[in-house]
């Protein structure tokens, strides 16, 4: 398998524009979650879906964020309109249902908002 | 909530040494707890989990210790070499949402 696959690599915006991240989980996974990751404030998790349902969105910071699962291998994380303060690297990790809670990253996408 | 402390922003040790990392969190322990390598540029890999039943757990030259009572693990990289030189986050799982450390950044010095 190829692992996580997260597009793009790099994202480089102007504020108030539309940013849609995309991520492919690994095979057979049944869990997916969305982090951030900055300097400041680490890893945060923003959400994650069991079978392509939400489970806790608690973590994504204001209604300009949306995330969604439309099947088993595709997630996107939306930000509309874009700040500079969502300047940060995402990433998406995968996990099995059953197993010992080890969650697989893809390699981030480094957004950039100006 | 759940707080995490990872001992120290960074931590240098000089290579064959033991390296030891710290996690402390408050509130009620975790169903289980996590060890991860992160490099720059990458996202995180897991290590090691370790369950709150058990005391200790081991994977080559790395060995994970849960302390329930202190709310603590210790994460050690016994005979340290440079290319373990990374970040390295530990994360507890609460009902199945992962909150994680902020990181120690290990510099294995030749």
């Amino acid at each position: 398998d190829a692992g996580v696959i997260q597009s793009p690599r790099h994202e480089v915006t102007e504020m108030g524009q539309e940013v849609t991240l995309r991520c492919k989980p690994i095979s057979g996974h049944d869990y997916l979650f969305w982090y951030r990751q900055t300097m400041m404030r680490g890893l945060e998790l923003l959400i994650y879906f069991n079978n392509n349902v939400p489970i806790d969105d608690s973590g994504m910071p204001e209604d300009r964020f949306s995330a969604k699962m439309p099947n088993a291998s595709f997630s996107t994380l939306k930000i509309q309109p874009s700040e500079p303060r969502d300047s940060a690297v995402y990433f998406c990790a995968s996990m099995r249902g059953t197993g010992d809670g080890e969650q697989f990253f893809g390699p981030g996408t480094r957004l950039t908002v100006l | 909530s759940q707080k995490i402390e990872q001992n120290s922003e960074a931590l240098n040790i000089q290579e064959g040494k033991t390296a030891t990392l710290t996690c402390n969190y408050t509130n009620y322990s975790p169903a289980y707890l996590q060890w991860y390598r992160q490099d720059p540029g990458r996202g995180p890999v897991f290590l090691l989990l370790i369950r709150e039943n058990e005391k200790e757990k081991r994977k080559e030259r790395l060995k994970v210790t849960f302390d329930t009572t202190l709310k603590q693990s210790l994460f050690h990289i016994t005979a340290s070499q440079p290319a373990d030189s990374a970040t390295y986050l530990c994360a507890l799982d609460i009902s199945q949402k992962v909150t994680f450390g902020t990181g120690t950044k290990l510099q294995v010095i030749p």
